[in-house]
């Protein structure tokens, strides 16, 4: 069956500008996780569905990041003005159920920020 | 405050010897461990892990060990191949300050397999 996917895969945008990131989970995930991974470091916690209820957006840096997942499927994350220090790749990940169930990643999204 | 920790950013290993990674974390409160895979332009590629009631996992070629009174784990690939060349990370998850389902991974380590 098919992955995450997540598009696009790469944006550069312009200081300023809003970017909005769409990631597809695996058919029938419950949990959805992104994910923010700066150049050389590990990927990091952002925010957490299940279903459409966002249960844990703790690690959103600020409150120009927003994301949603309305039907319980497709999440799209938005950033709004976007900086430079947004620059790095935005990973979805997918679970069947929250506890325990091991996170498949997508292929991420790399934003350059000019 | 780096939780999980990957000391080495890079290892080389001849094919066919045994590659061993590591990751040390610092939060007694973790109780599942994670070792992905990730190659250039792809999303990590889960690979094992170990709930902290067992302290070893073991499946084809890799094995992942814990150690938590020293609150250590290690990957180990045998016999290494040159397709296993890529960057690996170790993730932690559990306790009050992550919850369950949120991981914590450490920075990475690249391991080159020499042909």
């Amino acid at each position: 069956g098919a992955g995450v996917s997540q598009s696009p895969r790469y944006k550069v945008a312009k200081r300023g500008q809003d970017v909005a990131l769409r990631c597809d989970p695996i058919s029938g995930h419950v949990s959805l996780f992104w994910y923010q991974q700066a150049l050389g470091q590990g990927p990091e916690f952002l925010t957490y569905f299940q279903n459409e209820a966002q249960l844990d957006k703790s690690g959103l840096p600020s409150d120009r990041f927003f994301a949603e997942r309305p039907e319980g499927s497709v999440s799209t994350l938005k950033i709004q003005r976007t900086q430079q220090e947004d620059s790095a790749v935005y990973l979805c990940a997918s679970s069947s159920r929250d506890l325990r169930e091991t996170q498949y990643f997508g292929p991420g999204t790399r934003l350059l920020v000019l | 405050d780096q939780q999980v920790k990957q000391n080495s950013p890079s290892l080389s290993v001849q094919e066919g010897r045994i590659s061993i990674l590591n990751c040390d974390y610092t939060n007694s409160m973790f109780d599942y461990f994670l070792w992905y895979k990730k190659y250039p332009a792809e999303g990590p590629t889960f690979l094992i892990s170990i709930s902290s009631i067992k302290d070893k996992n073991e499946d084809g070629r890799f094995t992942v060990f814990l150690n938590k009174s020293a609150k250590h784990l290690s990957l180990h690939i045998v016999p290494s191949q040159p397709g296993d060349s890529a960057v690996y990370f170790c993730a932690a998850s559990g306790g009050a300050t992550s919850g369950t389902y949120k991981y914590i991974f450490g920075t990475g380590t690249r391991l080159k397999v020499l042909a």
